[in-house]
Parts: structure tokens; sequence; C-alpha cells
């Protein structure tokens, strides 16, 4: 089973600045046969379900803002908030959609220093 | 508007059984596997079961093979999950989720239905 890895559980930036979240996979999360690395992130509000991010490590989904931004490779993992806005406060999770039974990371707690 | 309404959550002792549905409208959800993820009191997000779009596969995570049941009602667009032998440890909110397709990347998400299992 893949063991998902976040760090750190929690981040305070001050409004406009940049934050970064972490996430490590205890195997390759890259399908060599079409060059994707299964990983996707969420953001989840307190009294909501998750909302998809990004996939394939670097997708947008459609109307994220592209202050939202998803890289790396094979193993190590960063989704990256540009500018950090209010309405950014919330839990983020990394997700391996490589392989079953599929997993996600403990989480990372964003808030306003 | 694609919606996924789950039902069916409540309060059960450990040993009992309970079963969860998923109403779903908006998208054909003959065409979709579907998954089931669970989220403990401020805790993370564990994925539980899924099932291909015409119910002829399942998988399961360890922690609940061979106490729950993954299944479809294509004509009724209704995901359910049968629940027995609950423990403690199942408390959680249940979502039903669609993967975005061509991946297991979850696009929609229920708003959850609350699973207590307690004396």
């Amino acid at each position: 089973d893949i063991v998902m890895t976040q760090s750190p559980d929690s981040l305070a930036v001050s409004l406009g600045e940049r934050a970064t979240i972490n996430c490590k996979s205890s195997q390759s999360l890259l399908y060599r046969s079409n060059s994707k690395n299964y990983l996707a992130w969420y953001q989840q509000k307190p009294g909501q379900p998750p909302k998809l991010l990004i996939y394939w490590a670097s997708t947008r989904e459609s109307g994220v803002p592209d202050r939202f931004s998803g890289s790396g490779s094979e193993t190590d993992f960063s989704l990256t908030i540009s500018s950090l806005q209010a309405e950014d406060v919330a839990v983020y999770y990394c997700q391996q959609h490589y392989g079953i039974p599929l997993s996600f990371g403990g989480g990372t707690k964003v808030e306003i220093k | 508007e694609v919606q996924l309404v789950e039902s069916g959550g409540g309060l059960v002792q450990p040993g009992g059984s309970l079963r969860l549905s998923c109403e779903v409208s908006g998208f054909t959800f003959s065409s979709y596997w579907m998954h089931w993820v669970r989220q403990a009191p401020g805790k993370g997000l564990v994925w539980v079961s899924r099932i291909d779009s015409d119910g002829s596969t399942t998988n399961y995570a360890d922690s609940v093979k061979g106490r729950f049941t993954i299944s479809r009602d294509n004509a009724k667009n209704t995901l359910y999950l049968q629940m027995n032998s609950l423990r403690a440890e199942d408390t959680a909110v249940y979502y039903c989720v669609r993967p975005f397709t061509g991946t297991n990347a979850f696009d929609m998400w229920g708003q959850g239905t609350m699973v207590t299992v307690s004396s």
C-alpha cells in the first residue's frame, strides 16, 4: 500500500505571502506509459466536503484560481499558494490516485499569520 | 447540476448494521465508477471502497473488508454501502464521491452522512 506523508502539519502565512505544502509518497506515482504523476490536491473548509484543486500533480481543476499550483514528480510533490488570500484558510490534503487502495496524506492546516 | 446526496447515517451500537445510500443526479451515473470516502471527527480522509460502472467489480480498504459491501442500482441512480459488524472506529462522516474521468481523483463529493457507533 502507498503511504502519503504531508508536511508541515500546520502553516501560518501572512496575507499575500506564499504558502508551500509538501507531500511525499512511499512509492513512485509516475505512470511511465503516459508520463503522468497520479497525485491530487484537495482543499477542505470547516463543515464542507473536500474540493478538488489539482490532479495529475499539476493540472488545475476548472475554476480553481491560478494562485494554486502543483509541482513535483515520482515521490515528492508540493502545492503552492502564490499569494495567500483570506478565503484560502483551510486544510489541504494530497491523495495518490495511482493505485488501490487509494490513500490520502494526513492534511496541512493553513492559517493567516 | 451534479448532485450527490447521502442518507442513512445515524447512531448504532457496536456490532450493529447500517445501510447508507447516495442518490445522484446531473450526470450519467451508469457510466462512472463510484467510491465511498470517510472522515472521522477531527481527522483526515480515508478511502473506503469503490465499485465499477455496472457493479461487477468492487474493492475495499483492509479495515472494512468482509464487513462492508458496496453496491449500486443504476436504474435508481443510487449507490449503497451496507455496513455490518460496526465498530467504534467506524464512526465518521461518509462521503459518496465521483472520480474525475480517467482518474481516481474525486471531482464531485456529497455533503456526507454521519455514522456514530456507540453504546
